[in-house]
């Protein structure tokens, strides 16, 4: 099945820019998805990328996608402490509504 | 926005109780999930649902059932309440919409511990 990994931890400046990495195992993937989570609260949809596409960008967040490396990355421009959180990546490669999550990368923004 | 609801944010039960954990959303959506999330481990699927009394297994099916009687509401059951089950459960919906992405909306969390 679908492996997704991401590292555990990041630590940034406020003000400065994340990356959060991720990579996965199976070429097929469709659609691959970022993921926030609040202390104590559930997970939300931050964006997703389809898997025809190299880049997307929202406003502060990049997404990058390369697909021969099968790796995937968030950029937060302009980091801040409200950015605190866990980050998961999350993959799509078929079956029934089937989504791989990563471990979750927990970033830490620093004053 | 979409809503999706968990009956309880914290709970507490001793070994061998039999527990209900209930999920409600309001976008009329098909598909449904349990997940638990553990430090280090990430989410794993318990059981997901794509129509009414419909059920999958996931990954980690085992000392749970599920229960879906009604479309916008689904039940994670343990039968028997043991202390490694003891973690965060987390409860998804989403649509089905050919051509789009599997979109999940989770609730906010149970932080079950079985003592």
């Amino acid at each position: 099945g679908e492996d997704v990994e991401q590292s555990l931890f990041l630590s940034v400046r406020e003000g400065d820019s994340s990356v959060i990495n991720c990579t996965y195992t199976d070429s097929s993937s469709t659609y691959l998805y970022w993921y926030k989570q609040e202390p104590g609260a559930g997970l939300q949809l931050l964006t997703y990328i389809f898997s025809n596409m190299d880049m997307k960008q929202d406003q502060r967040l990049t997404v990058l996608l390369n697909k021969k490396d099968k790796h995937l990355s968030l950029r937060i421009a302009d980091t801040q402490t409200g950015d605190s959180a866990i980050y998961f990546c999350a993959v799509y490669s078929g079956g029934y509504q089937k989504v791989t999550f990563g471990i979750g990368t927990k970033l830490q923004v620093i004053p | 926005d979409v809503k999706v609801t968990q009956s309880s944010r914290y709970l507490v039960k001793r070994t061998g109780e039999k527990v209900f954990l209930e999920c409600v959303q309001d976008m009329d959506h098909e598909n449904m999930f349990w997940y638990r999330q553990d430090p280090g481990l990430g989410l794993r699927l318990i059981y997901f649902s794509y129509d009414v009394k419909m059920k999958e297994k996931g990954d980690i099916p085992e000392g749970y059932s599920v229960s879906r009687e009604k479309k916008e509401r689904f039940s994670l059951i343990l039968e028997s309440a043991s202390t490694n089950q003891t973690s965060m459960y987390l409860c998804a919906s989403s649509p089905t919409v050919a051509g789009l992405p599997d979109t999940q909306y989770f609730g906010p969390g149970t932080r079950l511990t079985v003592l």
